[in-house]
């Protein structure tokens, strides 16, 4: 069975401080990979997506990946109480693009 | 603003009864996807739609069908609600040339008694 694993958490680091989330996914095939961040009560929000080995920088938001490991990751860098949320990491499952399977997700707490 | 929206926000409904929920999006987007997620479970696939001609069973289908109505509408009904269908349903959609990045509806709260 396909699976994405995440540590549940709850992660809790200091304001300022860079926060590292982490994924591993079980199927070598998988091409996409993508970090989804869900509010309390809240949808899912695409925050970042990354399909080559490697980082991928978005303001403060840094995804990398590296396939031979099937892990990924996310870093927050500069963590501010506005990013207490749960970050789900999702991989396809499938080359036909039609799922996507999602990791129960970390709760990140950061602490002002 | 190109949105996805959801009706109803929240149910409340009693064992047996048939309900439906219902998505929209504004998005142009062509794929259309149910999920649920239950807390320690995550998110899991229920049905997904690639065009209005096009439906397939995810993960969980039983218990649950769909109808897309339009490239537009895509709605979920439960034909006999059980209480372990109790759960937090989302509507989600994406664009066939960037098939992965899914865009999620505000949710439905369901609770079945």
């Amino acid at each position: 069975q396909k699976e994405v694993e995440q540590n549940s958490g709850p992660l809790s680091v200091p304001e300022g401080a860079i926060a590292s989330l982490n994924c591993t996914y079980s199927d070598r095939v998988s091409q996409s990979f993508f970090w989804y961040r869900q509010y309390s009560g809240k949808s899912p929000e695409l925050i970042m997506s990354i399909y080559s080995n490697g980082d991928k920088e978005d303001g403060r938001f840094t995804a990398q990946l590296n396939k031979a490991s099937q892990y990924v990751s996310l870093l927050i860098r500069d963590s501010q109480p506005s990013d207490s949320a749960t970050y789900l990491c999702a991989v396809n499952i499938n080359q036909a693009g039609t799922a996507l399977i999602f990791g129960k997700g970390t709760t990140l707490s950061v602490s002002s | 603003d190109a949105d996805v929206t959801q009706t109803p926000r929240n149910r409340i409904t009693k064992t047996g009864k048939r309900i439906m929920l219902e998505c929209s999006q504004t998005k142009g987007h062509d794929r259309m996807y149910w999920y649920r997620q239950d807390p320690g479970l995550g998110l899991r696939l229920i049905y997904y739609s690639f065009d209005v001609k096009d439906i397939n069973k995810g993960e969980i289908s039983d218990g649950y069908s769909v109808s897309r109505q339009a490239q537009a509408k895509f709605s979920l009904s439960l034909e006999s609600a059980i209480p372990n269908q109790t759960a937090l349903y989302f509507c989600a959609t994406s664009d066939t040339r960037k098939a992965y990045e899914q865009y999620f509806g505000p949710g439905t709260r369901l609770t079945v008694t």
